[in-house]
């Protein structure tokens, strides 16, 4: 099984500031590689996928890159409704694995 | 606009069965592979089974497999989850998901808004 790591797991930030989550693959996943945003509700929202790809409608203050086992996501400009939980999740091969998580928090 | 509801949640004893169902409308159904994804309280998410367009191909972690059976009714644009010999670590929310891209298991691109399903005795 292919293992995602994510870091940190816990992220404080401010309003405006530029922050970047990272996630490391145990073996090269070829861009196969996506992020999800999940709120304190539960709600789940896909952000990018295929390494770099945004999903319709998320703003383009998100943008990922990467490539082979080590991959990120950086968001420009944290606007409020930012501050959530980030998830990394592979695709190359069964079985699909996520990452343990990244909590972003407001300072 | 793309919806999923689950439904079929709930309190079970451990080693019984319980069946979660998923609607979902505002695609065509029969072309995309879907998939629970599952999240233990307080934990991170876990992919718990993938499904082929037809129905003729099956995905399963090792955590799930031979207990956990995924189904589709493409008539009826459901999708299911028989989970049989339940454990208290299958407590969980489940969610259903749609696969990204026309008839590849690629990311989760829609979620629904999960359903608990409780382990106890």
């Amino acid at each position: 099984d292919i293992q995602m790591t994510q870091s940190p797991s816990s992220l404080p930030a401010s309003l405006g500031e530029r922050v970047t989550i990272s996630c490391r693959a145990s073996q090269g996943i070829s861009n196969n590689l996506n992020w999800y945003q999940q709120k304190p509700d539960g709600t789940i929202k896909p952000l990018i996928y295929y390494t770099s790809n945004l999903q319709s409608g998320v703003p383009s203050r998100f943008s990922g890159s990467g490539s082979g086992t080590d991959y990120s996501l950086t968001i420009s400009s944290l606007e409020p409704e930012d501050f959530a939980m980030y998830y990394c999740q592979q695709d190359a091969s069964f079985p699909y694995t996520f990452g343990a998580g990244t909590k972003l928090e407001l300072k | 606009e793309v919806q999923l509801v689950e439904s079929g949640g709930g309190l079970v004893q451990p080693g019984r069965s319980l069946k979660l169902s998923c609607a979902a409308s505002g695609f065509t159904f029969s072309n995309y592979y879907m998939a629970w994804v599952r999240q233990a309280p307080k934990k991170g998410l876990e992919w718990v089974a993938t499904i082929s367009t037809s129905g003729s191909r099956t995905y399963y972690p090792d955590s799930v497999k031979g207990r956990f059976t995924i189904s589709r009714d493409n008539a009826k644009s459901s999708l299911y989850l028989q989970m049989n010999s339940l454990k208290s670590e299958d407590t969980a929310t489940y969610y259903c998901a749609r696969h990204g891209a026309t008839r590849v298991p690629n990311w989760f691109a829609y979620w629904g808004q999960g359903t608990l399903v409780t382990v106890s005795s």
